[in-house]
């Protein structure tokens, strides 16, 4: 299975700031199938982008998906108080996908 | 809409099996890959499997394989999962997810989700 790691764990911000996430792969994900998922407390989780950087109908611009290969990052410009949430990254390459283990982002 | 609804929460002793349901409306159901994600409290989400709606086929993953059983009833548009040998580590909610875009299509992640199923193992 494909390994994905985020980091930071938590990113401790401020409305209005920018947040830059990071999701690495032990393996090259092939075709960047690599999605990000924002979710908050009692909420099933909410798609944001997939294709590493192609947003989900409906996702503000202020968030962007970049990378390829082993290393993705989500960018969060211009914080809105209801961004602070939980973020995953997911890999759906293979027949068994994976998720990171979740970045928080804090107020 | 698309919607996901699924049932109510569980309380199983260890040892037991939980079988979870997921009924789905708002598309054609056999044109959409559907999977299960569960989450233990406080911890991060966990991909378990997908099932494969018109042909039944599964993929799980290998720390569920042997364990876990994926499911459908076309009559009704509902999908099951049922997960046996039941411990403390299993206490988590359990959701059914769809994927974004027809399984004809290439390969998209999971655009609609389920409420959730608490499942609680416990003595």
């Amino acid at each position: 299975d494909i390994v994905l790691t985020q980091s930071p764990g938590t990113l401790s911000l401020s409305p209005g700031e920018s947040a830059t996430l990071s999701c690495r792969a032990t393996q090259r994900v092939r075709n960047s199938f690599l999605a990000w998922y924002q979710q908050k407390p009692g909420q099933p989780p909410r798609l944001l982008i997939y294709g590493a950087s192609s947003r989900d109908t409906g996702i503000p611009d202020r968030f962007s998906g970049s990378g390829s290969g082993t290393d993705f990052t989500l960018t969060i410009s211009r914080l809105e108080p209801e961004d602070f949430a939980v973020y995953y990254c997911q890999q759906y390459t293979s027949s068994s996908w994976t998720f990171g283990q979740g970045t928080t982002v804090e107020i | 809409q698309v919607q996901l609804v699924q049932s109510g929460a569980e309380v199983k002793k260890p040892g037991a099996s939980v079988k979870v349901s997921c009924r789905a409306s708002g598309y054609t159901y056999t044109a959409y890959y559907l999977h299960w994600v569960r989450q233990a409290p406080g911890r991060g989400l966990e991909w378990m499997g997908r099932l494969h709606p018109n042909s039944g086929v599964t993929d799980y993953s290998p720390k569920f394989q042997g364990r876990v059983t994926m499911a459908r009833d076309m009559s009704i548009s509902t999908v099951y999962m049922e997960l046996t040998r039941l411990n403390s580590d299993d206490t988590a909610v359990y959701y059914c997810a769809r994927t974004l875009a027809a399984i004809a299509a290439a390969p998209t992640p999971l655009g609609y989700w389920g409420q959730g199923t608490l499942v609680t193992v416990s003595s």
